[in-house]
């Protein structure tokens, strides 16, 4: 079984201050990773996606996110906080198909940004 | 293309009356999921269909819930009779493989709440 833990419900930074959003996972396979985004009032939308290649991951809108399997984390930074990176932040780790292919959403961490 | 389609965005019934959710697919995806978000649980998967069929449907919390996809560009979520329990988001979203679990588009949501 898979299961995935976002350690803050809600980080507070500063316009033009690094962003760091944390996940944990917990997985018996190799797991493909996944952040997502939803603003408010908005649908859901991938920022990136970890699946076994490199384990630096880039994403839009200047996000990356790092597996270290040592430390089955999958945290996601960005350099400069902009005010429209304000909204809910979800860590994502999928399963096998013979778990049915399910993802397995964190709780959610909601960012705010502070001008 | 305009994304995946969910109707209605907002809906308030009273407790025991029959909520019939919709969802259009981007055209030519295979798989479809339902998922429902809350403040307390997160985002849970309900159900998904791979080519129209239901693979999975363990998250459907009681047989109140229903869902069907008689076509490829069709899907509803059905609660009846509902509770105010039932309140949350409910999200539809799409995927071009049939292993579903990579690529995901959410639709925008459908904010239920049941008095």
């Amino acid at each position: 079984a898979q299961s995935v833990t976002q350690l803050d419900s809600h980080v507070s930074v500063s316009e033009g201050t690094p962003v760091l959003l944390r996940c944990n996972y917990s997985s018996s396979y190799s797991p493909s990773l996944f952040w997502y985004v939803q603003h408010p009032n908005k649908g859901l939308q991938l920022l990136l996606k970890y699946t076994s290649a490199a384990t630096l991951v880039k994403g839009i809108n200047g996000f990356e996110a790092e597996f270290k399997k040592s430390e089955t984390s999958f945290h996601l930074t960005k350099p400069s906080a902009h005010m429209s990176d304000a909204a809910e932040y979800f860590c994502v780790v999928s399963g096998s198909r013979e778990y049915g292919n399910k993802l397995v959403f964190g709780a959610g961490t909601i960012l705010r940004v502070k001008s | 293309d305009a994304g995946v389609i969910q109707s209605p965005r907002h809906e308030v019934t009273e407790m025991g009356q029959e909520v019939t959710l919709r969802c259009k697919p981007i055209s030519g995806h295979n798989s479809l999921f339902w998922y429902r978000q809350t403040m307390m649980r997160g985002l849970e998967l309900l159900i998904y269909f791979n080519n129209n069929v239901p693979i999975d449907d363990s998250g459907m919390p009681e047989d109140r819930f229903s869902a069907k996809m008689p076509n490829a560009s069709f899907s509803t979520l059905k609660i009846q009779p509902s509770e105010p329990r039932d309140s949350a988001v409910y999200f539809c979203a799409s995927s071009p493989q049939d292993r579903g679990n990579e690529k995901l588009f959410f639709g925008s949501g459908t904010q239920l709440s049941v008095l």
